[in-house]
């Protein structure tokens, strides 16, 4: 089973739509939850950081996290065409300096 | 805005030629990484230095990579003899503090290297 699981689309909504991306992983010991974007041609960059369980708001961005299930999710409300991007969650277990295991990665496309 | 800035953009290369592919992260910070993404495949950790010494490395990097800061700014992931699969988006990165605990992890836009 691999580690990180997560469904690479691609994605396509209309804007205004309220998008939900998803992560599965494997490794219990996972406790920092991360949500990275990621233009074409570009580094990831920092959405959301979450620690352990619960839900984090950034804006129109949610972060969830259920550890019991071993599931992440991002909300996006309010999708707009500039959230058009590479989604890639990311997470690593709580000893120090550990690698960031990251998702594939989903391509969402909003549609004006 | 601080930012991780990385050179050369793209790169091509005849395998078993060395490479070297140069980082300036963000000044202040303390750790530092290079992360790859083969075309179509997951960001993967190669190496991650602190203190002037690797603090951990995956089984990507073997003995035909290195790393070093050498002049307190720069920070250069070397590939001594490349091969085809090493053709891939290289991603440096830093943080201010253990990646694992704040998750701040800032990305460099990428070198590209090409092998033939």
């Amino acid at each position: 089973q691999k580690e990180v699981e997560q469904d690479p689309g691609p994605l396509s909504v209309p804007e205004g739509a309220i998008v939900s991306l998803n992560c599965t992983y494997s490794n219990s010991a996972f406790q920092y939850f991360m949500w990275y974007r990621q233009y074409s041609r570009k580094g990831p960059e920092l959405l959301m950081y979450t620690y352990s369980s619960g839900n984090k708001e950034d804006g129109r961005f949610t972060a969830q996290v259920d550890k019991s299930s071993k599931y992440i999710s991002l909300f996006i409300r309010d999708s707009q065409p500039s959230d058009s991007a590479t989604y890639l969650c990311a997470m690593s277990a709580n000893s120090g300096n550990t690698p960031l295991v990251f998702g594939k990665g989903t391509r969402l496309s909003v549609i004006a | 805005e601080p930012e991780v800035t990385q050179t050369p953009s793209h790169q091509v290369t005849q395998m078993g030629q060395e490479v070297i592919l140069r980082c300036v992260p963000i000044s202040n910070h303390l750790y530092f990484y290079w992360y790859r993404q083969i075309l179509g495949q997951k960001v993967e950790f190669l190496v991650s230095f602190y203190n002037n010494e690797i603090s951990e490395k995956s089984e990507i990097f073997d003995d035909q990579f290195s790393v070093e800061r050498p002049d307190g700014s720069n920070f250069t992931l070397k590939i001594r003899s490349t091969k085809l699969e090493d053709s891939a988006m290289y991603f440096c990165a830093s943080s201010i503090r253990d990646s694992a605990n704040t998750g701040e992890l800032f990305f460099g836009e990428g070198s590209r290297l090409t092998v033939l």
